[in-house]
């Protein structure tokens, strides 16, 4: 059974840029959710997809954006790259919305 | 406003020194209480889910225990390779998911040998 996969691994940005972070999810999973985790802090919550469709916000703007695909894969598209974006960002499958999140490796994310 | 707190922020042991973390929370409406692990620069590895009062879970020398208010991740005997941050996080509705975990900032635990 493949787990969460994220790519890349490792991302370089200037400000002002704009960036697409990539996430498979664990064979037999349709829901997707996305953290942000600065140095030092626990993941903070920036979305979800449940069947291609957002199924909840958490308190991030409107330039941070995502799609999920009928494979279940998902994607985080951040516009207008800020200092503060730099940090991990993971990835996490469940099998419904409701059950256990397996996450993925990461995307470290520095913006210069 | 959903909350947790967990202490302490870092733990230094000597192997095979037991302790415990602990994790508190307020929120309306848990609907599971998740421990992971995490190693620097990784993902969270998943350790255990709790969903009610009284309930505890084993997994080699982990034990996770729940009550109204607050968790706890006992460590039994730990060796070196326990060494990692474990973070406490909650399931709570909110911004429309239902599904949304509210994570603690983590305790780092260092055992030496």
């Amino acid at each position: 059974e493949t787990g969460v996969t994220q790519s890349p691994t490792h991302l370089i940005k200037t400000r002002g840029q704009q960036v697409t972070l990539r996430c498979s999810s664990q064979s037999g999973h349709n829901t997707v959710s996305w953290y942000q985790q600065a140095l030092g802090q626990g993941p903070q919550f920036i979305f979800q997809y449940y069947r291609e469709e957002e199924n909840g916000r958490g308190n991030f703007p409107p330039r941070f954006s995502g799609l999920q695909f009928p494979n279940y894969s998902s994607e985080l598209n951040v516009n207008a790259l800020e200092l503060d974006d730099s940090a991990l960002y993971l990835c996490a499958s469940s099998f419904l919305v409701q059950e256990t999140q397996y996450f993925g490796p990461g995307t470290r994310l520095l913006v210069l | 406003e959903d909350q947790v707190t967990q202490s302490p922020e870092a733990l230094r042991l000597q192997e095979g020194e037991s302790s415990s973390l602990n994790c508190s929370y307020t929120v309306s409406g848990l609907r599971g209480l998740f421990w992971y692990r995490q190693d620097p620069g990784k993902g969270p590895e998943f350790l255990f889910t709790l969903y009610s009062a009284g309930e505890e879970k084993e997994k080699e020398r982990l034990k996770a225990t729940l009550t109204k208010k607050e968790s706890f991740l006992h460590i039994t005997a730990p060796k070196p390779e326990d060494s990692a941050t474990y973070l406490c996080a909650v399931q709570a509705p909110g911004g429309g998911a239902t599904n949304k975990l509210i994570f603690g900032t983590g305790t780092l635990l260092a055992v030496q040998p």
